[in-house]
């Protein structure tokens, strides 16, 4: 079965400080994964996607076939990092998304 | 232009009235889908149409009614909505359906039924 969990539902942590959001994947194939991000009262926007390997907002994330994992880290986190983080993973059918339960960051002053 | 644009923002509706939400997008993508996403939740697919024709529905209730005038435009009828229908409907796009690359999201449109 594909599934995407995000163990996390919040994680709070201080300006300056590291984070990792964990994303953990189940899928028998090669998988395509993301992390999406949702800013409040704005849309759902593309993070990153593994296989551009790209540094976004001075995130990263490395997708490890060995322990299903695509976490997402920030060496020194910022207030405007506070958002909603889903990972998703590109199933099968090559359309559908399937998503992770999504982690609330909240970057403390 | 590089965004997907929705309309209305907001839209409150009783349960017995019919309204659409509309989607653009100038981008050439091929595949348009169509999201629920309640509060703090992931959106959940309803609707994907590539090349303008309706190529999934996930089991969605016929009160959502989705349309593809063009491969720029992207309906969304509602009629006889529950309140358990309130929700933010989200539009996407990408390149194409199979191997399509990053869905790009609309802003959404925040339904309450009343």
């Amino acid at each position: 079965a594909q599934r995407v969990t995000q163990p996390e539902k919040l994680l709070s942590v201080f300006k300056g400080a590291p984070v990792e959001l964990k994303c953990n994947y189940s899928y028998s194939g090669s998988p395509e994964l993301f992390w999406y991000v949702q800013y409040s009262r704005q849309r759902l926007q593309l993070l990153l996607r593994h296989i551009s390997r790209e540094s976004i907002k001075g995130f990263t994330a490395d997708l490890n076939k060995g322990e299903t994992s695509f976490h997402l880290k920030k060496p020194f986190a910022q207030e405007e990092d506070s958002a909603m983080y889903y990972c998703a993973l590109r199933g099968d059918s090559n359309y559908q998304l399937i998503w992770g339960a999504g982690t609330k960051l909240i970057i403390k002053p | 232009d590089t965004e997907v644009t929705q309309t209305p923002k907001h839209l409150v509706m009783g349960m017995t009235n019919k309204k659409s939400l509309k989607c653009e997008q100038h981008m050439g993508h091929r595949a348009m889908y169509w999201y629920k996403q309640k509060a703090k939740k992931p959106p959940e697919l309803m609707f994907v149409y590539s090349y303008e024709k309706l190529s999934i529905n996930e089991s969605v209730p016929s009160r959502f009614s989705p349309e593809c005038p063009n491969s720029s435009l992207l309906n969304l009828h509602l009629h006889a909505l529950q309140p358990e229908d309130s929700a933010l409907y989200l539009c996407a796009s990408s390149r194409a359906l199979a191997g399509g690359g990053t869905q790009y999201f609309g802003p959404g449109t925040r339904l309450t039924v009343l």
